[in-house]
């Protein structure tokens, strides 16, 4: 069965530090997507990345950057530099990646308060 | 607004009433999913349709919830005689497919159900 973990349940930083959110998944696919989405206080969710695991080459947008580790089964999201805006709940998903339902498997989510 | 199309955004009912939440999915978006969030949780999948077919409803409790998403118009998500356990933020997603590949699924804005 596929599971995605986010063992910090919430972290809080002061506005222009550095900050680092782990995710954990199990999969027995060979083939899969990793995704972040951003749920800010207004409660929609905003779509980040999504990765598929033959790509593991780290990724950076912006202050965004991932670092997507097969060998330890772990995509991790670190914002640089942070600011009050980025404070939301993030959340890491998987999903297959053959035909099929391709649901989405959420991890519980960090909720990231950056405090000026 | 091209995006996914979430209706009601707030939805009261008491005990025992029907609920309908509405979704209108992305242009050009042939495959709806169904999510529900309880507080302070992650997002749970519950269903995945495409046009007039329920593909997966592995996520669906088995009695009082129900799915569609018609030939015209938009995938409906019914909850009949609601009780306060279901109470919760329910979102639609919607994606295309490139070849074999669903592609990243857009979230709507949410329904959020309470029930008194």
């Amino acid at each position: 069965a596929q599971k995605v973990t986010q063992a910090q349940t919430e972290i809080s930083v002061v506005e222009k530090e550095d900050v680092t959110l782990d995710c954990v998944y199990e999969t027995r696919d060979t083939t899969y997507y990793l995704f972040w989405y951003k749920q800010p206080p207004s409660g929609e969710l905003v779509f980040l990345i999504r990765r598929n695991s033959f790509d593991e080459q780290n990724e950076i947008s912006g202050r965004y950057s991932w670092n997507f580790q097969k060998s330890t089964s772990s995509f991790n999201f670190t914002i640089t530099a942070s600011q009050v805006v980025d404070s939301a709940v993030y959340f890491c998903a998987l999903s297959e990646a053959m035909q099929g339902a391709q649901k989405l498997v959420f991890g519980q989510g960090t909720r990231l308060t950056i405090n000026p | 607004n091209a995006g996914v199309m979430q209706n009601p955004r707030h939805l009261v009912r008491r005990r025992g009433q029907e609920a309908r939440l509405r979704c209108s999915p992305m242009k050009g978006h042939s495959h709806v999913y169904w999510y529900r969030q309880l507080p302070e949780e992650g997002l749970k999948f519950m269903v995945y349709l495409q046009k007039e077919n329920i593909i997966d409803e592995s996520g669906m409790p088995k009695e009082r919830f129900s799915a569609e998403f018609p030939k015209e118009g938009p995938s409906i998500l019914r909850i009949q005689q609601v009780v306060r356990g279901d109470s919760a933020a329910y979102f639609c997603a919607s994606s295309t497919r490139e070849g074999p590949i669903n592609q990243p699924q857009h979230f709507g804005d949410g329904t959020r159900l309470s029930i008194l």
